[in-house]
């Protein structure tokens, strides 16, 4: 089954603990992406990646950090959480070729940081 | 700044009737426009697409038109079903995938 496949689902930390949130593709798609969707705000881009070792800023990228080393992974990972970081994230992918296709999503990963 | 507004209160519909939900725009010269279903808590699920030079899209029960000239796209759904219950989203893209831009959505409620 085509899928992007996030984890953890859940998270609860606390302030400056690092964390990494795994994000993973089967699709073979180029275009991936990190958003977080707050109450009243929608879903905001953080950082995406045309393709391996080719990333980008987002609308809201600092505290944020990524990495494409292979084209099915694209991890988000906060070196030092904060309370304002807590939310609903999701990564989604895309094939920039197949222009009739939006993005696949994943199921979401809800963090809370304390 | 570009803006990108859908209606924030919630659209309740009788089932059997046609749900329309519109999605404007300002300060945004879109090449696309896309439309997504969100139920509580999940990623939001692709629908449909349409170009700046498409003025309607169909799939099923779902229309979509995009008038660039009013800066709106109307997303249709005729003969609703309880199962539409949902929040839609919309979405403007400028011209790659590297700049897509999410309206907040709007709720739909299909009444039996």
């Amino acid at each position: 089954e085509a899928q992007v496949t996030q984890n953890p689902r859940y998270l609860i930390t606390v302030t400056g603990k690092k964390l990494t949130v795994t994000c993973s593709q089967n699709m073979n798609h180029e275009y991936m992406s990190w958003y977080r969707q707050d109450p009243g705000l929608g879903l905001r881009q953080i950082y995406y990646s045309m393709n391996v070792e080719v990333t980008d800023k987002g609308d809201v990228p600092e505290g944020y950090k990524v990495s494409r080393k292979e084209k099915r992974n694209f991890p988000l990972i906060l070196e030092s959480p904060s309370p304002n970081q807590t939310s609903l994230y999701f990564c989604a992918s895309t094939d920039p070729s197949r222009t009739r296709e939006g993005y696949t999503f994943g199921s979401g990963t809800r963090l809370t940081v304390v | 700044s570009q803006k990108i507004e859908q209606n924030s209160e919630a659209l309740n519909i009788q089932e059997g009737k046609t749900a329309t939900l519109t999605c404007n725009y300002t300060n945004y010269s879109p090449a696309y426009l896309q439309w997504y279903r969100q139920d509580p808590g999940r990623g939001p699920v692709f629908l449909l697409l349409i170009r700046e030079n498409e003025k309607e899209k169909r799939k099923e029960r779902l229309k979509v038109t995009f008038d660039t000239t009013l800066k709106q796209s109307l997303f249709h759904i005729t003969a609703s079903q309880p199962a539409d219950s949902a929040t839609y989203l919309c979405a403007l893209g400028a011209g790659g995938y590297q700049k897509v831009t999410f309206g907040i959505g709007t709720k739909l409620q299909v009444i039996p």
